[in-house]
């Protein structure tokens, strides 16, 4: 059965902390992506990455870096977070290719107090 | 770059009626276009998807519709049921640079009301 997992499903940072969240999938996919999701907005993509160390930005990097070093397993770093980085957080992996389901984890609930 | 624009925002109706959510998107070289079901606590889930060259599909009580011309697309949902109660998105793919990338709707929280 197909698998994305996220890391925590809860968490609360201060601001300033440096945060990651880590994503891991058990299907070989090629592509990874992560998303914020925030009420009224829908799902906004912050980076993306085709291969393993290869990544690309979304709609919204600004504030997040990645890292993919291992082709499972995928991080979204927020170098110094910010309360306005208090969203959800979702990871998703899909196979080679553009036109195929992506598959999303459960999501991160990130609070940044 | 793409935008896509979902609505309602909202939706209730009575289990066994019909649901639609309508998707405009602005880029007419967008060519993939699929619906996403998320169900409180968990991810999104694809539920079904079109190609630009094709004008309808089906799938049991799911139909989908794309309107190149107009550059819109609709989720058909027959004979509702309580389980269909959840958050849809729309999406769309152009085909210019970050070709992986989908640019999602806003999302519409159905409600089936028993």
């Amino acid at each position: 059965d197909v698998k994305v997992t996220q890391s925590s499903r809860y968490l609360v940072k201060r601001t300033g902390e440096k945060v990651f969240l880590e994503c891991v999938q058990d299907m070989d996919h090629e592509n990874m992506f992560w998303y914020r999701q925030d009420p009224g907005l829908g799902l906004r993509l912050i980076y993306f990455s085709y291969d393993v160390k290869m990544k690309e930005k979304g709609d919204i990097p600004e504030g997040y870096s990645v890292s993919r070093e291992k082709k499972e397993r995928f991080s979204l770093i927020l170098e110094s977070a910010s309360t306005n980085q208090t969203s959800m957080y979702l990871c998703a992996s899909s196979p080679r290719g553009t036109d195929y389901e992506q598959y999303f984890g459960p999501g991160t609930r990130l609070t940044v107090t | 770059g793409e935008n896509v624009e979902q609505h309602p925002s909202t939706l209730s109706v009575q289990e066994g009626d019909s649901a639609v959510i309508k998707c405009t998107y602005s880029d007419s070289a967008s060519n993939y276009f699929p619906w996403y079901k998320q169900e409180l606590g968990k991810g999104p889930q694809l539920i079904i998807d079109i190609r630009s060259n094709v004008g309808e599909k089906k799938d049991q009580r799911i139909a989908v519709t794309l309107n190149k011309t107009a550059k819109h697309f609709s989720l058909h949902i027959t004979e509702t049921q309580p389980e269909d109660s959840a958050v849809y998105f729309c999406a769309a793919r152009f085909t210019g640079a970050g070709s992986y990338q989908l640019t999602f709707g806003k999302g519409t929280k159905l409600s089936v009301i028993p």
